[in-house]
C-alpha cells in the first residue's frame, strides 16, 4: 500500500519547536522527501532522507526510520513565515507519493 | 521563484470548452510531471514524461490530455472537463525521472463550471 499518514493540523508558538510525524508503508521504499507549501504557491523543497538518522540544516531537521516506516520534521525556533503546510512524500521506484500535508499555524 | 512557470494562474471554464495549460522550465531537466491537489488530498500524480516521452499514466480520464514537445515545455490539454475535475494543477521537473528532487511550479488554479 501506499498510505502516507501525517497530522491535519498542528499549532505553535513563535520561538518554539514543533515536530511533524510522517508513517508510510514500507514496501519499495527509496526515499522520502519533505516539501513546504504557502497558500498560493509552489511547493518548495526541504529535505530528504534516504539512510536511517537525522539530517540537519538550519532550523529544520528530518529524521528517518526505515525499519518503523517512520520520519519527522523538526522546525525550531519558529518564526511567523513558517506558517504553511507540509507535506511528506515517499519515492517508490521513480514516482513520488505525497500525504495529504500537515498545516502548521504560527502564533505570536 | 523555483526555474518552473506554469500559465494561467487562474483559470475559469465550462463544460464544454477546451483549454490549455502551460508550463516550462528553466532547469536544464529531462523529467516533467503533472499533479493534481485537491483541498485537504494527497497531491496525485497524474503523468510523468522523461526525454519528450510518457512513461506514466496514472489512470488519468481521457478529457486530459498531456504534450511534451521538449523537455522544456509540458501542456495539458483540457476537454468537456467536470465540475469535480476543479483544483490546482501542479507541474514538476526534476534531472531524470530516477533522480532527487523535484521543483515545482506554483500551479494552475482550476475551476469548472
Amino acid at each position: 500500500g501506499q498510505n502516507i499518514d501525517q497530522p491535519t493540523e498542528m499549532t505553535a508558538t513563535e520561538g518554539a519547536i514543533v515536530q511533524i510525524n510522517c508513517t508510510y508503508q514500507t514496501s519499495g521504499f527509496n526515499g522520502l522527501f519533505w516539501y513546504q507549501q504557502h497558500a498560493g504557491e509552489a511547493p518548495t523543497f526541504l529535505s530528504y532522507n534516504v539512510l536511517d538518522g537525522l539530517e540537519e540544516k538550519g532550523r529544520f531537521s528530518s529524521f528517518l526510520s526505515r525499519s518503523k516506516g517512520y520520519s519527522y520534521l523538526l522546525l525550531k525556533e519558529l518564526q511567523m513565515k513558517d506558517s504553511a503546510s507540509y507535506l511528506c512524500a515517499v519515492r517508490r521506484d521513480y514516482k513520488l507519493s505525497f500525504g495529504a500535508g500537515t498545516t502548521v499555524t504560527v502564533r505570536a | 521563484e523555483t526555474g518552473v512557470t506554469q500559465t494561467p494562474r487562474h483559470l475559469v471554464m465550462g463544460m464544454t470548452n477546451k483549454k490549455s495549460l502551460k508550463c516550462e522550465q528553466h532547469l536544464g531537466h529531462n523529467a516533467m510531471y503533472w499533479y493534481k491537489q485537491s483541498a485537504k488530498k494527497p497531491l496525485e500524480l497524474m503523468f510523468v514524461y522523461n526525454f519528450k516521452e510518457q512513461t506514466e499514466n496514472n489512470s488519468v480520464p481521457s478529457r486530459f490530455s498531456p504534450e511534451c514537445p521538449n523537455s522544456s515545455h509540458l501542456f495539458l490539454h483540457l476537454h468537456t472537463l467536470q465540475p469535480e475535475d476543479s483544483a490546482l494543477y501542479l507541474c514538476a521537473s526534476s534531472p531524470g525521472q530516477d533522480k532527487n528532487i523535484q521543483y515545482f511550479g506554483a500551479g494552475t488554479r482550476l475551476s469548472v463550471l
